[in-house]
């Protein structure tokens, strides 16, 4: 059984437009986040949700918008993509930070 | 504040030689530190991971790390490498309020 997945794997989309990217997590964890990584490889935090509850905000644009319906799902949803959002974007969910995270296989998203 | 610094963005190394990937970190608080590899098009997995105890910690493939207090070091070692280790390896830590931060990678490329 797979851990933490997301839907879909690859997204590829023009300019403009509204995506959704979807992860679920069967660990029982309380803590789920989304990562940004570039092309050379360094990971951003972008949100940390503590039992659906919004820990973590780091500086990112307000199009960008996290939904935790339940504290097995976090959900990024992004308006008006822009190029520079090219990237993979990665779901994870731990116990808390002084555990391991457990990461999804990543969503690779391409902006055209 | 806490922050993760890995001083070698690229690491090439012969296959069967030892390989030493650096990791410090600062923080003044308690911290738990992590090592996860990414191999090429997947996401994170955890190596290994110091929460508390034996400073010498034992990962999966054969990888090791030691923590340091002193030098605010967690150094990753592996006796002899193989094709297979090729990856990007990361080192993160965390705290007990749900914060996480990861270094910005060291490639690892062993070369038959």
């Amino acid at each position: 059984d797979t851990a933490v997945s997301q839907t879909p794997k690859y997204l590829v989309t023009q300019m403009g437009n509204d995506k959704s990217i979807k992860c679920e997590q069967n660990l029982g964890h309380d803590t789920m986040y989304w990562y940004k990584q570039d092309s050379k490889k360094f990971l951003k935090i972008m949100f940390s949700y503590n039992n659906k509850e919004l820990i973590i905000n780091e500086t990112v644009p307000n199009r960008f918008s996290p939904k935790s319906p339940d504290k097995a799902h976090l959900n990024l949803h992004i308006n008006s993509l822009e190029l520079g959002d090219s990237a993979v974007y990665f779901c994870a969910s731990s116990r808390g930070g002084n555990q391991p995270q457990h990461f999804g296989d990543g969503t690779r998203l391409s902006i055209l | 504040a806490q922050s993760v610094t890995q001083l070698d963005s690229q690491v090439p190394v012969f296959e069967e030689a030892p390989v030493e990937l650096r990791c410090n970190y600062s923080s003044s608080v308690s911290v738990y530190l992590f090592w996860y590899v990414q191999y090429p098009n997947q996401g994170l997995q955890l190596l290994l991971k110091y929460l508390s105890g034996s400073t010498l910690v034992k990962g999966i493939n054969g990888f090791e790390a030691e923590f340091n207090k002193s030098q605010t070091s967690f150094h990753l070692r592996k006796p002899s490498v193989h094709i297979s280790d090729t990856a990007e390896y990361f080192c993160a830590v965390g705290n007990t309020g749900n914060q996480f931060y990861f270094g910005t990678g060291t490639s690892l490329t062993v070369i038959p």
